[in-house]
């Protein structure tokens, strides 16, 4: 079956860091662009980052540049995203998506 | 980056059919075949239900069919049924290397 699980999602503290994971089963990673995607409570879906097949190509919504990371490792299937110095305003639920069945989400709350 | 123009709301009776417009520049859709389409019920996780413009996901209804001109795309849904009541968002690959996501139309069915 073709399927993403996100993970890694939880209350973290303005300022701190988290580690999302986007596992996948049923596709190989690298032959898929993946991006991130958010949500936040009560309001429309909104991109975060993207990455290419191979990892050479990623790019970011301007709201989280040089705080966020996106990166794969195509011998676990995976997708990452790094989340740094994190803000009240990063707070929504996390989708792993691309041209591929989308997973449920990991919620990211930051508040102190 | 604007976001991608959509319908606040859209209804229809059951059986007929509605179309959902998502505009944009030739910027995003305007410059490639990258649009996709998602259906999110309330509570729910979106659900993708098109990609590259017209291709339908294994499993998605007949029923959905997108298509594309100059700088905006369109999502038809036939033969409405209640459970296509839902949250639709449109989204495009853009020239900047970035995506671009509509507002979301909500569909009602009457």
């Amino acid at each position: 079956e073709v399927q993403v699980v996100e993970s890694g999602g939880g209350l973290v503290q303005p300022g701190g860091s988290l580690r999302l994971s986007c596992a996948a089963s049923g596709f190989t990673v690298s032959n898929y662009w993946m991006h991130w995607v958010r949500q936040a409570p009560g309001k429309g879906l909104v991109w975060v980052a993207l990455i290419n097949g191979d990892g050479s190509n990623t790019n970011y919504a301007d709201s989280v540049r040089g705080r966020f990371t996106i990166s794969k490792d195509n011998a676990k299937n995976m997708m990452y995203l790094q989340m740094n110095s994190l803000r009240a305003d990063d707070t929504a639920v996390y989708y792993c998506v691309g041209d591929f069945p989308w997973g449920q989400g990991t919620l990211v709350t930051v508040s102190s | 980056q604007s976001a991608l123009t959509q319908p606040a709301s859209v209804s229809g009776s059951p059986g007929q059919s509605i179309t959902i417009s998502c505009t944009g520049t030739s910027s995003d859709i305007g410059a490639y075949n990258y649009v996709s389409w998602c259906q999110q019920h309330p509570g729910k996780a979106p659900k993708l239900i098109i990609y590259d413009v017209t291709t339908r996901p294994s499993g998605v209804s007949n029923r959905f069919s997108g298509s594309k001109s100059v700088n905006t795309a369109s999502l038809t849904i036939s033969g409405l049924q209640s459970e296509d009541e839902a949250d639709y968002y449109c989204c495009s690959y853009t020239t900047s290397n970035t995506v671009v996501f509509g507002g979301g139309t909500k569909v009602t069915v009457l």
